[in-house]
């Protein structure tokens, strides 16, 4: 069966320090999510592409983080400076489209920054 | 505007009863509702939604969870817990013309031998 890959899956880092997720979503989807997800509550949004455009990053707070699908297939997710609220578990998640279309998960990329 | 209240943060119940997670959710617009099972070190899997069919939706492992216009509730049962169904659940809410989720706080379950 056809799984939503993410790596790492474990990062520590300092603050300050710049750090990077990648995803790889089912293949042949067009959608890509990526979320946040704190400890104790539930996921949350951060950006939307549909192929290697952005449709939604209302909750990305640009000025540290950064989302890129150069070839609308792959995802890097970036943090520079990483700051200690910013730990937390950084889930990718994929669609064959948008609308109604099921997402899937990965097991997602846990953050903690010292 | 969207948003999913879980009424209760943590559920323990002994193997072999009923489990019952309640859901509360608002929404401008039809909403499609879903809820998500979280298991530790693993990806959040679908166990049901709900998209304006039947009101009673069964999903996988004996789940089921029935939408109530006039409560605005979702709520998720299964008739006999099972040692496996410890996890942490999400209820969901999306517009029905985006796909635009949002989560609610969670609910973990416990189940006791």
């Amino acid at each position: 069966e056809a799984e939503v890959a993410q790596s790492p899956r474990y990062k520590i880092t300092e603050k300050s320090q710049a750090v990077a997720f990648w995803c790889d979503p089912i293949s042949g989807h067009a959608t890509l999510y990526w979320y946040r997800q704190i400890l104790g509550q539930g996921p949350e949004l951060l950006v939307q592409f549909q192929d290697e455009s952005v449709v939604d990053d209302s909750q990305l707070p640009k000025d540290r983080f950064s989302a890129e699908r150069l070839k609308g297939v792959d995802s890097t997710l970036k943090i520079q400076p990483a700051e200690l609220g910013d730990s937390a578990m950084y889930l990718c998640a994929s669609s064959f489209a948008g609308g109604a279309y099921e997402q899937y998960f990965g097991p997602g990329t846990r953050l903690t920054v010292t | 505007a969207q948003s999913v209240t879980q009424l209760d943060s943590h559920v323990s119940v002994s193997e072999g009863t009923p489990v019952l997670l309640r859901c509360n959710y608002s929404s401008s617009y039809s909403p499609s509702l879903f809820w998500y099972v979280q298991h530790p070190n693993k990806g959040l899997q679908l166990l049901l939604k709900y998209t304006s069919a039947a009101t009673l939706v069964k999903g996988i492992n004996g789940f089921e969870a029935e939408f109530k216009k006039s409560e605005t509730s979702f709520h998720l049962t299964k008739p006999s817990a099972h040692m496996s169904d410890a996890a942490e659940y999400f209820c969901v809410v999306s517009q029905a013309a985006g796909n635009k989720l949002t989560f609610g706080g969670g609910t973990r379950v416990l189940v006791k031998p």
